[in-house]
């Protein structure tokens, strides 16, 4: 079992619609969760963060916590043509180390 | 502000060599980590740095190593690269080690093993 997995996709959504975007994590103590936005070609770019159970908004973006499930989600309202990107969920946990586990990301496409 | 900025940007090597990358964090952070990124797959963390000092250390064999100096720059080596060793390799830096810190990433090096 991986310890952060994403659906792969290809997921497709009209401009306009809810785009959301799913990750589980196989680690408990997992502390801090991020989504994060990464064009083709290009690096991630850090979107959203959230460390308590419960949803948290940030303008089109909402990302939404559960760790008695183990499951972090991020919903993108108002989808544009240009969050056509891959998404890229990670966590970390306490200890020694603080290093980001990824997951192999979303590709989302959002059409005209 | 200046955001993460690594050198080179793109680097073609053959097998057997060795490289050198670099990495600037953002000005005021001290924490500076390394990730892998292979094509289809999120990135895999290499190495930690916070203050100078190995902080974590990923699946990674010994041919990778890096430092950390006094201005909190960075770099990472790979010796006796392996065509395996194609990828593009990211820096991301965090004010603080603390695992709520949102680490910022550079535009990466892009490097090729012929």
């Amino acid at each position: 079992q991986k310890e952060v997995e994403q659906n792969s996709g290809p997921l497709s959504v009209p401009e306009g619609a809810i785009a959301s975007l799913n990750c589980t994590y196989s680690d408990r103590v997992s502390q801090s969760f991020f989504w994060y936005r990464q064009y083709s070609g290009k690096s991630p770019e850090l979107i959203m963060s959230i460390y308590s159970n419960g949803d948290k908004e940030d303008g089109r973006f909402t990302a939404q916590l559960n760790k008695a499930s183990q499951y972090v989600s991020l919903l993108i309202r108002d989808s544009q043509p240009s969050d056509s990107a891959t998404y890229l969920c990670a966590v970390t946990r306490s200890g020694s180390a603080r290093q980001l586990t990824f997951g192999s990301g979303t590709q989302l496409t959002v059409l005209p | 502000d200046a955001g993460v900025t690594q050198s080179p940007t793109h680097l073609i090597k053959t097998r057997g060599q060795h490289v050198t990358l670099r990495c600037s964090p953002i000005s005021g952070h001290k924490s500076v980590s390394w990730y892998q990124q292979v094509l289809g797959q999120g990135p895999q963390f290499i190495f930690q740095y916070y203050e100078k000092e190995e902080r974590g250390r990923g699946n990674f064999p010994d041919r990778f190593s890096a430092r950390q100096f006094p201005n909190y720059s960075s770099e990472l080596n790979v010796n006796a690269l392996l065509l395996g060793d194609s990828a593009l390799y990211l820096c991301a830096s965090s004010f603080r080690e603390s695992s709520n810190q949102p680490q910022h990433f550079g535009d990466g090096t892009r490097l090729s093993i012929l």
